[in-house]
């Protein structure tokens, strides 16, 4: 099946830890995102690729870096300087066509919590 | 891009319409009015979109009025499995960010 997978689904690591999040996806898609959503809030944008080898920062980029080698793939790691990196963090992916930016195509999450 | 607003909470009776308000006044023209759901700690599920026009697909209508200002999401026969948060976004097409407010939960009772 086509889609968007994210991994693991829970993650714990001890505070001062880097940890890497995954996103894969299969559907062929150009843009790849990164939020986060803490308890009873919206989403935050992390970062976005557009394209192989390039991405921008999103609104709240400090203590997160990511990479975009591959079409499929866009990791996220949350480094040591992220002053409060427990969240649940979400992958998604988007195409285009024509000019037109076309729907999200979202993840089922990563819950992240340092102890 | 343009702010949404939605009213934070809303309950529906299982099996009426459930009609989701969203005021999106500063909307420019090129901007697209988007609709999506997120049930507890599960990844945003896409509905629908639209511009100017009406839409409607298998999920949900959307009802945008002639200025563009505001737009209503209808769940037609709403059951228990459409208790979720809706997030009514506005978005540049050549843009590629969404950006989430913090929705209306919907809360459908039996």
């Amino acid at each position: 099946d086509g889609g968007i997978t994210q991994s693991p689904k829970y993650l714990f690591r001890k505070e001062g830890q880097n940890v890497t999040l995954s996103c894969e996806q299969n559907l062929n898609h150009d843009a790849m995102y990164w939020y986060r959503q803490d308890p009873g809030q919206g989403l935050r944008l992390i970062y976005y690729s557009q394209i192989v080898n390039d991405f921008q920062k999103g609104d709240i980029a400090e203590g997160y870096s990511v990479s975009r080698e591959k079409k499929e793939s866009f990791p996220l790691t949350v480094t040591s300087a992220q002053k409060n990196p427990t969240a649940f963090y979400l992958c998604a992916s988007s195409t285009r066509r024509g000019s037109m930016n076309t729907e999200a195509f979202f993840g089922q999450g990563t819950r992240l919590t340092v102890v | 891009d343009a702010k949404t607003t939605q009213p934070t909470s809303m309950d529906c009776a299982e099996g009426r319409a459930a009609n989701l308000p969203c005021n999106h006044s500063t909307i420019s023209g090129n901007e697209y009015v988007y609709w999506y759901r997120q049930i507890h700690s599960q990844g945003p599920q896409y509905i629908i979109h639209g511009l100017k026009n009406n839409e409607t697909n298998e999920m949900a209508s959307l009802i945008i009025t002639e200025d563009r200002k505001s737009s209503t999401l209808i769940l037609p026969h709403a059951t228990l499995r459409d208790t979720a948060v809706y997030y009514c976004i506005v978005r540049v097409a050549t843009r590629n960010q969404f950006y989430f407010g913090t929705g209306t939960s919907l809360t459908v009772i039996p």
